[in-house]
């Protein structure tokens, strides 16, 4: 079935500094790709999505890469704040069967002061 | 969250027992989800419902069970035949079961300790 990796697992950065987490997949027939943030005892909110039809997609500072060949792909996030700080999820959704979102293991994002 | 709404936000229970989570939206959407979520893993699939009237297991429903009698509440029971049930429970709903066009939208989730 579909397997989703991302990296890494923890990031630490200083505020204002960019930050980059980067997913794999495995079904090259997967065509959709959101990222999820989650903050501390809460439920994880969408944050941004791309779809295999595009290469990027920006909103302010988040933006998301995809390369279908190589089968990856990442979120950057530009000039960071201390509310970054959360776990971040990547997904893809599994086309074989019924359709499913399969979560990559996460990124716990630390942003200093 | 999104007019998704899980109770408690934490529950206790003894080894042994079976315990009930409630999920409930007013989001009129058709299709809803239960995931478990375990310290430096992702989110993993229990079950899901596209329809009222009917649930499809997801990659670990052993040990859980849900029902779907009406549209806005899709309750899963912990069994005791769950042998590590200590986690967060996370209950999510979308328009319709087509995730590549809508957007799957999350509850708070509820902590289950077992003691």
């Amino acid at each position: 079935g579909e397997n989703v990796e991302q990296h890494p697992s923890t990031l630490s950065v200083q505020e204002g500094d960019s930050a980059v987490i980067k997913c794999t997949y495995s079904d090259s027939a997967s065509n959709y790709f959101p990222w999820y943030k989650q903050e501390l005892g809460k439920g994880p909110q969408l944050i941004i999505d791309i779809r295999s039809n595009v290469g990027e997609k920006k909103d302010q500072r988040i933006a998301v890469t995809l390369n279908k060949t190589a089968k990856h792909f990442s979120l950057h996030i530009t000039e960071t704040q201390p509310e970054d700080s959360a776990v971040y999820f990547c997904a893809s959704i599994a086309l074989r069967g019924a359709q499913k979102l399969v979560f990559g293991q996460g990124t716990r994002l630390t942003i200093n002061p | 969250d999104g007019g998704i709404t899980q109770s408690p936000k934490y529950l206790f229970r003894k080894e042994g027992q079976n315990v009930t989570l409630s999920c409930e939206q007013n989001l009129n959407h058709d299709a809803m989800y239960w995931y478990r979520q375990d310290p430096g893993q992702g989110l993993r699939l229990i079950y899901y419902s596209q329809i009222v009237n009917d649930f499809q297991k997801g990659d670990i429903a052993e040990g859980y069970s849900v029902s779907r009698e009406k549209k806005e509440s899709f309750p899963l029971t912990v069994t005791s035949a769950q042998k590590n049930p200590t986690a967060f429970y996370l209950c999510a709903s979308s328009v319709t079961g087509n995730l590549i066009t809508d957007t799957q939208y999350f509850g708070p989730g509820t902590r289950l300790t077992v003691l």
